[in-house]
């Protein structure tokens, strides 16, 4: 159990335009989910924390009007990267965690992002 | 401004031993320590944690460790395994008035040799 998904896995775009990216948390109920960004052999980043139901809490730094961040169910989160330019082509990962366990979180594959 | 220096970048043990990683956080405001492990090719996982009012905390063969005062935190592994082979990353998270962030180590690769 606890499985989270993401599509796509792989997207290359254009620079300036849009690019969504979903979270799925396909056998539970998350009622947070964490958005990162992961550089090629590079640390970890997170960019912000979404609640279900609520805006999306953004770390500094992180531009909320070109990452928007929506978690409108229990089992769905999207990232949307809005005018896509080549310094965003990044791997987005997301995870989630179940309603009462704090301590866990559960990972998806991530989605490689190539902005050209 | 804000940073977490963590040590060693890699760290080779044999099995069996026991494999410790330091991180030091510049920021007294810090209260949430997070430690996460990321084999080779496939996702992180967010292997412990451990809050400021808490100053150890163990879950099986690794624990965490903070000392507020010195502003650092360690993660020991005990009884490595060839499988505890990945990097590892700390985090260290604040909240001001600007908001929350939180400041990743950079990394520790950790080989455990049969």
């Amino acid at each position: 159990g606890a499985v989270v998904s993401q599509h796509p896995s792989r997207v290359i775009c254009k620079s300036g335009t849009s690019v969504k990216i979903e979270c799925r948390s396909l056998d539970f109920q998350a009622t947070t989910m964490f958005w990162y960004r992961q550089f090629p052999k590079q640390s970890l980043m997170l960019m912000a924390t979404s609640n279900e139901g609520s805006k999306a809490t953004y770390e500094q730094g992180v531009e909320k009007d070109k990452f928007l961040i929506n978690h409108a169910s229990l089992t769905l989160s999207t990232l949307t990267v809005t005018s896509a330019h080549p310094e965003d082509s990044s791997f987005y990962i997301c995870s989630a965690r179940k309603a009462g366990d704090t301590d866990t979180q559960y990972f998806g594959p991530g989605t490689r992002l190539t902005v050209l | 401004g804000e940073n977490v220096e963590q040590h060693p970048s890699t760290l080779s043990v044999q099995e069996g031993d026991s494999a410790v990683i330091k991180c030091t956080y510049s920021d007294s405001a810090s209260n949430y320590f997070p430690w996460y492990k990321q084999e080779l090719g496939k996702r992180p996982q967010l292997i412990i944690d451990i809050r400021s009012n808490v100053g150890e905390k163990k879950d099986q063969r690794i624990a965490v460790t903070l000392n507020k005062t010195a502003k650092h935190f360690s993660l020991h592994i005990t009884e490595t395994q060839p499988e505890d082979s990945a990097v590892y990353f700390c985090a260290a998270r604040l909240q001001n008035t600007g908001g929350f962030k939180t400041i990743f180590g950079a990394g520790t690769r950790l080989f455990v040799k049969a």
